[in-house]
């Protein structure tokens, strides 16, 4: 168990519709990072935010976004669903010091199916 | 931007061998750190192994050791003594030293199969 939760597990939905995706991170953690796993795209990072603020951004399309609230937990907001949304998106978390390692944990992961 | 890249899409070990997993990855920086990450049949991704590139000296954790070759963009994982328990996906990983502002970057991953 890495410390890092994502609920819910599985989620089912159409095309068009709009899902939130959450992720508390380890105790202490201030950094969450969030990651697509798709059979075409491979294990892809989104996002990343540090205590409240966007930090970093990689493919992350226009129709998803994400927030980083007070409590430190994270949302990952999927909007306008496509068949090619359906993946396992991963929350990760880290300790992060500028200039020094940070470890990445990650969460269980929640499977997205849109039909 | 970086690329990772494993060119082995499967690998097949007899229980107990030793067996070698490759790595290589393309960037323009100096300093960053590569990871190996497992990831089993549950989905959850652990982390195996790390390397810093300024460290000359090549990562070991128990049975599972890598081989870092900074002027050729190597990093290979070695695992001895194979165990049933090592079979899953593994996923070489790499990232960028700016005080944790990037994500990783991954390769396709090289799915290891343990033969008993």
């Amino acid at each position: 168990d890495s410390g890092v939760t994502q609920t819910p597990k599985h989620l089912i939905t159409a095309t068009g519709q709009r899902v939130t995706l959450r992720c508390s991170p380890r105790s202490g953690d201030l950094s969450v990072y969030w990651y697509q796993q798709s059979l075409d795209q491979g294990l892809q990072f989104l996002i990343q935010y540090y205590n409240g603020e966007e930090r970093a951004k990689g493919n992350i399309l226009e129709r998803f976004s994400a927030q980083q609230f007070p409590d430190l937990h994270s949302e990952l907001n999927l909007s306008s669903l496509e068949l090619g949304d359906s993946a396992l998106y991963f929350c990760a978390s880290s300790v992060v010091v500028a200039g020094a390692r940070s470890e990445q944990f990650f969460g269980p992961g929640t499977r997205l199916t849109v039909l | 931007a970086q690329t990772v890249t494993q060119s082995q899409p499967e690998m097949s070990v007899q229980e107990a061998e030793t067996v070698t997993l490759s790595c290589t990855y393309d960037t323009s920086e100096s300093d960053y750190y590569l990871f190996w990450y497992k990831q089993p049949p549950s989905r959850q991704m652990i982390l195996v192994i790390r390397q810093e590139a300024y460290k000359q000296q090549n990562a070991t954790e128990n049975r599972f050791s890598v081989n870092f070759q900074k002027a050729a963009k190597s990093f290979s994982l070695k695992i001895s003594d194979s165990q049933l328990g090592d079979a899953a996906m593994y996923f070489c990983a790499y990232r960028s030293p700016g005080g944790g502002a990037d994500g990783l970057t991954f390769g396709k991953g090289t799915h290891l199969i343990i033969q008993p």
